[in-house]
């Protein structure tokens, strides 16, 4: 069964710092990775999608994904209040399987 | 990004009777739509996935003949939860793809559905 795990937190950060969020997942055929936010009663927002190895920054967000280790991550700079969320980390599979399999979300708060 | 749009974002119903809920397209032509359900403080669950013209894939566990997906055009996907019971109290979201393949990514806003 594929599986894709987050640590559930709650991740507490001070207001301008760092906020590091992160996803294993168990299918090595996995293909695209996603980080979403998700505020509370909402729908999740997709924040940034990662292909490749390495980092792909975007604003003030950057996603790291290492398919050796079966690890991506989230990294958010100069954290604001509103950042505080659930984000969401979800996998999809190659081939014709369009299918995103999510983690169960870390709470970030970020503190003023 | 695409965009995608849930109608109704909430519905309360009785026990017994049924709710249908409308996802739509708006600025591309979607082939395949994709069904999801939410409960507190869990993460998205896919129930099922439809492809236009066509019956719906659903999910081990989720039942065909409750949850009824109507995928009739390539804008429009219904989901139709038949004698809703207060378990099937959840939020459900859907999305939708495009022939590039990567709308999927998007969410419609969601569908709070409580039933009393």
């Amino acid at each position: 069964q594929k599986e894709v795990e987050q640590n559930s937190g709650p991740l507490s950060v001070p207001e301008g710092a760092i906020a590091s969020l992160n996803c294993t997942y168990s299918d090595r055929g996995s293909q695209s990775f996603f980080w979403y936010r998700q505020y509370s009663g909402k729908s999740p927002e997709l924040i940034m999608f990662i292909y490749s190895n390495g980092d792909k920054e975007d604003g003030r967000f950057t996603a790291q994904l290492n398919k050796a280790s079966q690890y991506v991550s989230l990294l958010i700079r100069d954290s604001q209040p509103s950042d505080s969320a659930t984000y969401l980390c979800a996998v999809r599979s190659g081939g014709s399987n369009y299918k995103l399999t999510f983690g169960k979300g870390t709470l970030l708060t970020v503190n003023p | 990004g695409a965009v995608v749009s849930q109608h109704p974002s909430r519905v309360i119903c009785k026990s017994g009777t049924s709710v249908k809920i409308e996802c739509r397209s708006l600025d591309f032509q979607a082939t395949t739509m994709f069904w999801y359900r939410q409960f507190p403080k869990q993460s998205l669950m896919l129930m099922a996935t439809s492809n236009e013209g066509s019956k719906a894939t659903y999910e081990q566990g989720v039942e065909k003949d409750k949850f009824l997906i109507n995928h009739a055009s390539l804008t429009l996907s219904t989901l139709t939860v038949t004698s809703a019971h207060p378990e099937d109290s959840s939020f459900y979201i859907c999305s939708a793809r495009d022939r590039t393949g990567y709308t999927e990514a998007f969410f419609g806003q969601g569908t709070r559905l409580t039933v009393v």
